[in-house]
């Protein structure tokens, strides 16, 4: 069945640590975003791509970094810059139009020890 | 620039109750228009969406009508159930914006038998 993993659900990082979250589609969208969800809050955006080697910083974007190498694949790395990066994770991929909506992964929830 | 904007909760209803979850828009152009729906600890799924004025997106007894003159797309549901507790999220995606949605902030529903 075509769907987008998120692995692990569950990261736990250290003070000064990055770490990487991944993200793999096999729907052959076009698009994949990823965002930060904090408790009983809505969504913010951290980074966007539209296509394969290319991508967009959105709103939250300081203290992470991406990559897209290949259309299935759009991983996040939460830098040691980022301060306060406990928070749930969602990674989603959508076809380019405006007529799709979005598949989310299941997320990741991670945590500073 | 793009905004949607959703009745504040929680909301806690009854089992067998009629819900409405207000969600108006603010858009340049013609956006697509959805709901997602949250449950505990996953990622948001696609529950219903309309792409153009007029038109009525329905899934699992919800329903929603693109209202292009009051600007909203409120979700309804004749008779809610103990399972469709969860927070529940309306988006937009227009032509601008480089093709992102825009979420409004959620709103928790909780359904008591």
């Amino acid at each position: 069945d075509g769907g987008i993993t998120q692995s692990p659900k569950y990261l736990f990082r250290k003070e000064g640590q990055n770490v990487t979250l991944s993200c793999e589609q096999n729907l052959n969208h076009d698009a994949m975003y990823w965002y930060r969800q904090d408790p009983g809050q809505g969504l913010r955006l951290i980074y966007y791509s539209q296509i394969v080697n290319d991508f967009q910083k959105g709103d939250i974007a300081e203290g992470y970094s991406v990559s897209r190498e290949k259309k299935e694949s759009f991983p996040l790395t939460v830098t040691s810059a980022q301060k306060n990066p406990t928070a749930f994770y969602l990674c989603a991929s959508s076809m380019g139009t405006e007529a799709y909506g979005y598949t989310f992964g299941s997320g990741t929830r991670l945590t500073v020890v | 620039g793009d905004s949607v904007t959703q009745m504040e909760g929680p909301v806690t209803l009854s089992e067998e109750a009629f819900l409405t979850i207000n969600c108006t828009y603010t858009a340049t152009g013609y956006p697509s228009l959805f709901w997602y729906v949250q449950y505990p600890g996953e990622g948001l799924q696609l529950l219903l969406k309309a792409t153009k004025a007029d038109d009525k997106g329905s899934n699992k007894g919800f329903e929603a009508t693109y209202r292009k003159e009051t600007t909203s797309f409120h979700l309804e549901k004749g008779s809610v159930q103990v399972s469709d507790s969860a927070v529940y999220f309306c988006a937009l995606r227009g032509n601008t914006n480089a093709g992102k949605s825009t979420f409004g902030d959620g709103t928790t529903l909780t359904v008591k038998p």
